[in-house]
């Protein structure tokens, strides 16, 4: 039972330049969250999905989009990278609403150079 | 809009010593979770609790809903136990979590 996956683990990309984070549940968790990690700051959500097809926006949105095509993946895209981006992406899933257990991925670590 | 705030920010301790963390909300929740991360590493779920207490080996969590206060005690600490401990809150119905800034917690032999 794997949990929660993430691809890449790390990247370097130039200004300007395109990627997708993927993330992949095998627990078939309805709920699934993009967020980021900052050095002296609490994760920040960035995007979430409570379905297949649905998608929301977080407290950071600005400069990211997702897909939930299929209920076990949900993807981050950054369509024009900035440096203001580089940071440490977790995804999150959960069965459900406020009081479930969350599970995490290892983390993306990205540099927008 | 619920804010989480741990203390202290950075622990440092010897092999053997009891530790606390402490994590306090300004809403009302129905629980809280206790994160950790070890360096360059992923998050684990250690406890999620609503009331009272929870233990797990060497590590317990208590939480009080109506002083809005939760601690995490590590006792006979050691140093695998040399962490970032994250505790964290319901944002709302959407099921997403509020982070705390974190406790980096170093365990020296």
């Amino acid at each position: 039972n794997a949990g929660v996956t993430q691809t890449p683990k790390f990247r370097v990309l130039k200004t300007g330049q395109s990627m997708t984070l993927l993330c992949a549940q095998d627990m078939n968790h309805e709920y699934m969250y993009w967020y980021r990690q900052d050095p002296g700051m609490g994760l920040r959500l960035i995007h979430y999905s409570v379905g297949e097809g649905t998608t929301a926006k977080g407290e950071v949105p600005d400069g990211y989009n997702v897909s939930r095509l299929k209920k076990q993946n949900f993807l981050l895209g950054l369509e024009s990278a900035a440096p203001s981006q580089t940071s440490v992406y977790f995804c999150a899933s959960k069965l459900g609403g406020p009081n479930t257990e969350a599970f995490f991925g290892q983390g993306t670590r990205l540099t927008v150079v | 809009k619920n804010e989480v705030e741990q203390s202290p920010q950075n622990l440092t301790a010897q092999e053997g010593e009891f530790i606390t963390i402490n994590c306090s909300y300004s809403v009302g929740i129905s629980a809280l979770h206790w994160l950790q991360q070890h360096p360059g590493g992923g998050i684990v779920s250690l406890f999620m609790l609503s009331s009272g207490k929870k233990k797990h080996g060497r590590l317990i969590a208590t939480i009080n809903i109506q002083e809005k206060h939760s601690s995490l005690h590590i006792t006979a600490s050691h140093p695998r136990d040399s962490a970032v401990y994250i505790c964290a809150g319901p944002g709302g119905s959407q099921g997403n979590l509020i982070f705390g800034k974190g406790t980096k917690l170093s365990v020296k032999p």
